[in-house]
């Protein structure tokens, strides 16, 4: 157990809808990481946040977004789903910015858009 | 494009035997990463190796880094039927800030 925890682990869905994932972090890491695992595109990057603030994007797209509240949880906004964003989304933490740290990652949700 | 790429892209080994993964990157790196994911699992990390690092242990596993050639090697030795999972390589290029650009990974298979 990473000590990163994301809800829902399944979330199915139809096109057009939008969704939010949640990832609380692990109890004192600062940094939050979101990823996109999709079997054609492997482990991408989306966006991560230190302390509040947006510190690095990656390929996420305009329809996503996503914040860190004050408690350090993270939200990730997916909106006019398409079928292709269909993939498992993992959330990661690590104690500091930077490619210096580990990251520990969540379990991931699975999202299927029908 | 991915900037590390880890070779074979799938493995299949007998228990008892050692796996060595490959990993070749592009641009320089602050460190490199490798981490292991069950199947459908969240990612775990396994050993971090520091660009003026040439070698690291971490129980079975050997990591060696060559930043003449670009790529690095995980090496599990004794390798068991629990370590089949996918293997992938992570680097952080200075230019891509605070972003850990993952490989496509390696598929090990571990038969008991």
């Amino acid at each position: 157990d990473s000590g990163v925890t994301q809800t829902p682990k399944h979330l199915i869905t139809a096109t057009g809808q939008r969704v939010t994932l949640r990832c609380s972090p692990r109890s004192g890491d600062l940094s939050v990481y979101w990823y996109q695992q999709s079997l054609d595109q492997g482990l991408q990057f989306l966006i991560q946040y230190y302390n509040g603030e947006e510190r690095a994007k990656g390929n996420i797209l305009e329809r996503f977004s996503a914040q860190q509240f004050p408690d350090l949880h993270s939200e990730l906004n997916l909106s006019s789903l398409e079928l292709g964003d269909s993939a498992l989304y993992f959330c990661a933490s690590s104690p500091g910015e930077g490619v210096t740290y580990e990251q520990y990652f969540g379990p991931g949700t699975r999202l299927t858009v029908t | 494009s991915q900037q590390g790429e880890e070779d074979p892209q799938a493995l299949s080994i007998q228990e008892g035997e050692n796996a060595t993964m490959n990993c070749s990157y592009k641009t320089s790196i602050n460190n490199l990463q490798w981490y292991r994911q069950n199947s459908g699992r969240g990612l775990v990390h396994l050993i971090l190796i520091r660009s003026n690092e040439r070698e690291k242990h971490s129980g079975r596993l050997r990591v060696t880094l060559d930043t003449s050639k670009k790529s690095s090697s995980l090496l599990i030795t004794a390798s068991r039927a629990a370590d089949t999972a996918s293997y992938f390589c992570a680097t952080g290029p200075p230019e891509y800030g605070n972003k850990l650009v993952f490989g496509a990974g390696t598929i090990l298979r571990v038969k008991s």
